[in-house]
């Protein structure tokens, strides 16, 4: 069965780095997903597409801050120089005949 | 640029029906599955239902199958969510949202309507 998992919480402090991470369910490990960003009390935005070998098309208008890479069933997203804008959910998706979600990653920028 | 703009939320009662509207604009929506994904207050995204370029091929979470139901109208650039036999766990911010060609990386986000469902 298909499944994403995300860690429930992250946190980082202002300009560092962080590394998020979905990790895609055993016999899964070649799916691409896609990363979202979801600020408070917005809708979400796209992020990437990120595929297995770690290639990665971002959406409209989103920083270089922002890279995905990939290794074997895990998929990264990892935002450096980290800004108070980036403290947003976190959500990865990906698909087979429906559409999935992982759980997503609450990131605190402290 | 893209738009995506909901209507149609609101509250309704249990058993009750709702039809939610997404207007979309900035793209060429021929190009482009549509879908509805819902997110429960305070809680994580749960994909609903997405319907083909033509409208050939809809399908839907397993949770809302057989009393939701998908359409569009690709000379009004919009696409719609028949909402019946609604239940207190339909509500939910329900966003619109696209996907290029096929089942794949949701690409763009409308900002959401609200459906409370509650006597």
């Amino acid at each position: 069965q298909l499944v994403l998992t995300q860690s429930p919480s992250a946190s980082a402090s202002l300009g560092a780095s962080v590394k998020l991470t979905c990790t895609l369910s055993s016999g899964h490990s070649t799916y691409a997903i896609a990363w979202h960003q979801q600020q408070p009390e917005k809708g979400p935005r796209f992020l990437m597409k990120l595929n297995s070998d770690g290639s990665h098309n971002k959406g409209d208008g989103i920083p270089d801050r922002f890279s995905g890479s990939s290794s074997g069933a895990e998929r990264y997203l990892t935002i450096s120089s980290l800004q108070s804008e980036d403290e947003a959910d976190y959500y990865c998706q990906t698909w087979g005949t429906g559409v999935l979600f992982g759980g997503g990653t609450k990131l605190t920028v402290l | 640029q893209v738009q995506l703009v909901e209507s149609g939320g609101g509250l309704v009662k249990p058993g009750g029906s709702l039809r939610l509207s997404c207007a979309a604009s900035g793209f060429t929506f021929t190009d482009y599955y549509m879908s509805w994904i819902r997110q429960t207050p305070g809680k994580g995204l749960e994909w609903v239902s997405y319907i083909s370029t033509r409208s050939g091929y809809t399908n839907y979470a397993d949770s809302v199958k057989g009393r939701f139901t998908i359409s569009r109208d690709n000379a009004e650039n919009s696409v719609y969510l028949q909402m019946n036999s609604l239940r207190a766990e339909d509500t939910a911010v329900y966003y619109c949202a696209t996907m290029f060609g096929g089942v794949t990386a949701i690409d763009y986000w409308g900002q959401g309507t609200l459906v409370t469902v509650s006597s």
